[in-house]
């Protein structure tokens, strides 16, 4: 597809599981990022990927988060040992080049009961 | 510590006139501003940018208004329809060590009344 793509839209987890987040970027878009937006608030950054240099990790909350990016293709989004706190839309953003215009999925909603 | 804010969290506008949505920032080492918007359910879709070497971009009904003296950001947007009726956020990016990372602000719900 021409656009940014995110799987599952939907998930359900318990508390304690982990869960996967996918993300497949535009194709030929160097610059990756995954937000956040918890109920009610603003979009809060979590990491960035740009080629092959090191992430920007500094939006993770916490350890139990993790990221990895193959090349400039597919990324996932780990989350451990869910919380309650984890429920949010996780949106997945590309770019040609980092810190130019992102281009946005739909998003996964994750609850966690 | 909030470095992107947009002050007001709703604005009602009349269909066919001006909508104008605020933004500030408070770190003068933003040099790229953008404007998204975001329907329920979707993700956010980019609306129009202005980088810190001008003070105005235009795109059709949408204007962004930079003012890098106040640090305040500003998307106009006229006439106002009644499709435009969103949620409104402003983004910032840097260069140096925060290069990339683009900030949003909380958001404006934009509602246009026929």
């Amino acid at each position: 597809g021409a656009g940014v793509s995110q799987s599952p839209s939907n998930k359900v987890t318990e508390k304690g599981k982990d869960v996967e987040l996918r993300c497949d970027p535009i194709s030929g878009h160097t610059a990756l990022y995954w937000y956040r937006q918890r109920l009610g608030q603003g979009l809060e950054f979590l990491i960035y990927f740009q080629g092959n240099s090191a992430p920007d990790k500094s939006g993770l909350p916490s350890d139990r988060f993790s990221a990895e990016r193959t090349g400039e293709s597919v990324s996932t989004l780990t989350i451990q040992r869910t919380q309650q706190e984890d429920s949010a839309v996780y949106l997945c953003a590309s770019s040609i080049l980092v810190g130019t215009e992102a281009f946005f999925g739909q998003g996964t909603r994750l609850t966690v009961v | 510590d909030q470095q992107v804010k947009q002050n007001s969290p709703s604005l009602s506008v009349q269909e066919g006139r001006i909508s104008i949505l605020n933004c500030d920032y408070t770190n003068s080492m933003f040099d790229y501003f953008l404007w998204y918007k975001k329907y329920p359910a979707e993700g956010p879709t980019f609306l129009i940018s202005i980088s810190s070497i001008k003070d105005k971009n235009e795109d059709g009904r949408f204007t962004v208004f930079l003012n890098k003296s106040a640090k305040h950001l500003s998307l106009h947007i006229v006439p106002s329809q009644p499709g435009d009726s969103a949620v409104y956020f402003c983004a910032v990016s840097a260069g140096g060590t925060s290069y990339g990372k683009l900030t949003f602000g909380q958001g404006t719900i934009l509602t246009v009344h026929p």
